[in-house]
């Protein structure tokens, strides 16, 4: 299955600014998936990003809160706009290799 | 109702037992079903991918479906302390040409020496 690896693995931000979450998988992807690991939660899915496209959005997420960039096939971006204490979770991105879908480590997002 | 059901546990146990962690569904248009494994501070580790009922064997670990009932199951046999982790179950229906994954809460599994 692809390696993904994910940074920043961690980051304590102030209310009101934006963080880039990296994403970049070892090989060429089709479909890459941006979640979202709240404390005693399911994983909930943000959105879906193909290559040369604009992302899909999951209800209660919308692009300018959530601005994805997917500019090839190895690699993506998170950004979290206008943060505020409720953002602070763990994202995740993950890629579809056929079957199986592979995650990164994770980014512990803390808003203060 | 959610779509998918897990007990959160935490489920705790003795080195050697056999685990049972369990997940019940009521989507029936749920086509995969897979168990990852998440350890603290990690991200969700792929342990089984199935598609048909039945059982699917990949060392000490056991993958159960069951769609007519809609219930999913993961044995873990002889457990070790390092199986300690959460355990999530997740299931893709097919949507719009690529498949999105509905997870369950995940059950937190200690396995003592």
């Amino acid at each position: 299955s692809a390696v993904i690896s994910q940074k920043p693995s961690r980051d304590i931000c102030q209310r009101g600014t934006s963080l880039t979450i990296q994403c970049q998988v070892d090989s060429q992807v089709t479909m890459m998936f941006w979640y979202r690991q709240q404390p005693g939660q399911s994983l909930t899915l943000i959105a879906t990003a193909n290559q040369g496209s604009e992302a899909t959005y999951e209800s209660g997420f919308v692009i300018d809160k959530f601005p994805i960039s997917r500019p090839n096939l190895t690699f993506s971006t998170l950004t979290v706009s206008n943060m505020s204490p409720e953002d602070s979770s763990i994202y995740l991105c993950s890629a579809d290799r056929g079957y199986g879908y592979t995650f990164g480590s994770g980014t512990r997002l803390t808003v203060v | 109702q959610k779509e998918v059901e897990q007990d959160p546990g935490p489920l705790s146990v003795p080195e050697g037992a056999i685990v049972s962690l369990n997940c019940t569904y009521s989507n029936s248009a749920f086509q995969y079903f897979m168990w990852y494994r998440q350890y603290s501070r990690k991200g969700p580790e792929l342990l089984m991918y199935t598609y048909s009922s039945g059982n699917k064997e990949d060392g000490r670990f056991t993958a159960q479906v069951d769609k007519s009932s809609k219930y999913i199951s993961l044995f873990i046999r002889d457990s070790q302390p390092s199986d300690s982790a959460t355990y999530l179950c997740a299931m893709t229906l097919l949507n719009s040409g690529y498949s999105t994954l509905t997870f369950g809460k995940g059950t937190m599994l200690l396995v003592s020496p």
